[in-house]
């Protein structure tokens, strides 16, 4: 299967702990996002990559969030000092540049984090 | 990017028609419209997306009013499968790539 992976799938940790999240975009997508989603609502956006470079970073992402993609292949989320609020689906995604206006995005099957 | 309005659910008898309908009164001239779905515990999956003219693809068609301000997603002939929430988007297309997605319809079909 050559779609977005997202590992781990599942995440329960105590409150203060750090986690780190993994996203492997498909292969010849420049772009990638990552997206919270909390029960009963859409996903929102958090940050955004094209190629390596950050480009924009929601002002959901706190200090406590840092998002990496080196040499612009995965990319990695971590949360440092998780709190019970950043329990939720942490759903990355990935695109390619394309004509004006396209913005079909892939995503992965997201991992969801429970913070006790 | 201009904001959209849906039911929150709607259902729909399996062989049957699906049309789910989104608001877009203020949207601009540059932004387009997308419709995405989510399936019980998997990421979001992109369906169709137009600027003005209607179109269609292997998964549904996608009609937008002539004042642009509305649009209707036809799954034409929906399964147990398209139980899903429908995501309507308005997108502008321009260096901003991110997708705001709100609280969607659950469409629900029943045997």
């Amino acid at each position: 299967d050559t779609g977005v992976s997202q590992d781990p799938r599942h995440k329960i940790t105590k409150r203060g702990q750090n986690v780190t999240f993994r996203c492997d975009p498909i292969s010849e997508h420049n772009r990638l996002y990552w997206y919270r989603q909390t029960l009963g609502q859409g996903p929102e956006f958090l940050t955004y990559f094209q190629n390596e470079a950050q480009l924009e970073k929601s002002r959901l992402l706190s200090d406590r969030f840092s998002a990496e993609r080196p040499k612009g292949s995965f990319s990695t989320l971590e949360i440092q000092r998780t709190e019970q609020g950043d329990s939720a689906m942490y759903l990355c995604a990935s695109s390619f540049r394309g004509a004006v206006g396209y913005n079909e995005q892939f995503f992965g099957p997201g991992t969801r984090l429970t913070v006790l | 990017d201009a904001k959209t309005t849906q039911p929150p659910s709607m259902d729909c008898a399996e062989g049957r028609a699906a049309n789910l309908p989104c608001n877009h009164s203020t949207i601009s001239g540059n932004e387009y419209v997308y419709w995405y779905r989510q399936i019980h515990s998997q990421g979001p999956q992109y369906i169709i997306h137009g600027l003005k003219n209607n179109e269609t693809n292997e998964m549904a068609s996608l009609i937008i009013t002539e004042d642009r301000k509305s649009s209707t997603l036809i799954l034409p002939h929906a399964t147990l499968r398209d139980t899903a929430v429908y995501y309507c988007i308005v997108f502008s297309g321009g260096s901003n790539y991110k997708l705001t997605f709100g609280k969607g319809t659950l469409l629900t079909v029943n045997p």
